[in-house]
């Protein structure tokens, strides 16, 4: 079985600033696939950036990027130069088969 | 058209009733799913089916059925509604494994009264 983690609730940042979300995991299983969804108040899951666990080098995408750390099931989002459209549910995932969510971060975007 | 569309959009029922909830889709994918969203748990696996003759539950069916009627259509039941059924279900569609993430439709908001 998967399990994922998300230990911050909530987090907020100033728009242009850079925060980051952080998510462990845990599996058994060695192939396998990890995400970060992005959810705004429309309520539509957006896909912002997948990371395959075989291939050490960090996945980017535009403005976010992942800190993934294999040994230590450690699989972060990092948004720099934060925007207001950014403000959302985000969470983290993880597949094997089936994707296995985390509860979710709210993040606020400050003015 | 959206790619995976979800009916109802918001619906409120009484406790006990029987309701349904439906998805379609036009990505073409085998892979379908059924979760529930709820404030602080995340996206929790009600039931899944990876081709039209399999289905499969997840981590959470019971008081819940589902029905695969052709490739594109899975549908979710709650034979007989109560409160703590009430949450926001999502329908996902995937290729043979999700490793490209997979399509979700827009939610349903289910309140159950």
């Amino acid at each position: 079985a998967q399990t994922v983690t998300q230990s911050q609730p909530e987090m907020s940042v100033q728009e242009a600033e850079t925060v980051t979300l952080s998510c462990t995991y845990d599996t058994s299983e060695s192939d396998y696939y990890l995400f970060w969804y992005k959810q705004p108040p429309s309520r539509q899951m957006i896909l912002v950036i997948r990371q395959e666990a075989y291939k050490q080098q960090n996945a980017t995408e535009n403005r976010f990027s992942v800190n993934f750390q294999k040994a230590a099931k450690s699989f972060s989002l990092k948004i720099s130069d934060s925007q207001l459209g950014d403000a959302a549910m985000y969470f983290c995932a993880t597949s094997y088969g089936k994707l296995t969510f985390g509860q979710g971060t709210i993040l606020t975007v400050h003015p | 058209d959206a790619d995976v569309t979800q009916t109802p959009r918001n619906r409120i029922t009484k406790t006990g009733k029987r309701i349904m909830l439906e998805c379609s889709q036009t990505k073409g994918h085998d892979r379908m799913y059924w979760y529930r969203q709820d404030p602080g748990l995340g996206l929790r696996l009600i039931y899944y089916s990876f081709d039209v003759k399999d289905i499969n539950k997840g981590e959470i069916s019971d008081g819940y059925s589902v029905s695969r009627q052709a490739q594109a259509k899975f549908s979710l039941s709650l034979e007989s509604a109560i409160p703590n059924q009430t949450a926001l279900y999502f329908c996902a569609t995937s290729v043979r494994g999700p490793n490209y993430g997979y399509t979700f439709g827009s939610g349903t908001r289910l309140t159950v009264v």
